[in-house]
């Protein structure tokens, strides 16, 4: 079974632009989770959703958003990119009911 | 405010030899806690977990210890391999299922061969 997958795998934006993210669940997941993970950190949270509904928000500006398709596939927007929004965004998927989340490769963003 | 601590940022382990991984939390609402291992240019990896109504989990060579009272877990890696070294990372999340996960910021893991 493939895995969560996301891409681009590698990204360049300039300071002001505008970035979208995407990622496909593992099969038969329905939640979907964004994490940002800057060097020398964990990952932090920065939305879940489940059932195309946002069910959790972390601590992140409004320039950052996110959608979840009725295939279950997600997008992660971020609008006037700051050199602070490097970073390795990565995209997890779970089952219903269960803690443990699967991640995929992750989004290397570079802001210049 | 770091709810899960890892206060070693890096640890080194001869081959064949016992790792142990340390974890703190402040968060008492925390009831799952999760490891997770990463290569770089990866994500991360779900390695093992355990439920607050357990102390102890066990999977092949990996094992994770819970002491909820000093709000401390551990992951035990016996006999280490080269292809562990890799950095370690702590999670917790609160009930129900589907919470967010709350990481800490890892210890990166050496085996020497």
């Amino acid at each position: 079974d493939a895995g969560v997958t996301q891409s681009p795998t590698h990204l360049i934006k300039t300071r002001g632009q505008h970035v979208t993210l995407r990622c496909s669940p593992i099969s038969g997941h329905k939640s979907v989770s964004w994490y940002q993970q800057v060097l020398g950190q964990g990952p932090q949270f920065i939305f879940q959703y489940y059932e195309k509904e946002e069910r959790g928000r972390g601590n992140f500006p409004d320039r950052f958003s996110a959608r979840q398709f009725p295939n279950y596939s997600s997008e992660l927007n971020v609008n006037a990119l700051l050199l602070g929004d490097s970073a390795l965004y990565l995209c997890a998927s779970s089952l219903q009911g269960s803690h443990e989340q699967y991640f995929g490769p992750g989004t290397r963003l570079t802001v210049t | 405010d770091q709810q899960v601590k890892q206060n070693s940022p890096s640890l080194s382990v001869q081959e064949g030899r016992i790792s142990i991984l340390n974890c703190d939390y402040t968060n008492s609402m925390f009831d799952y806690f999760l490891w997770y291992k990463k290569y770089p240019a990866e994500g991360p990896t779900f390695l093992i977990s355990i439920s607050s109504i357990k102390d102890k989990n066990e999977d092949g060579r990996f094992t994770v210890f819970l002491n909820k009272s000093a709000k401390h877990l551990s992951l035990h890696i016996v006999p280490s391999q080269p292809g562990d070294s890799a950095v370690y990372f702590c999670a917790a999340s609160a009930l129900p299922g589907n919470t967010p996960l709350v990481f800490g910021k890892g210890t990166r893991l050496s085996v020497i061969a």
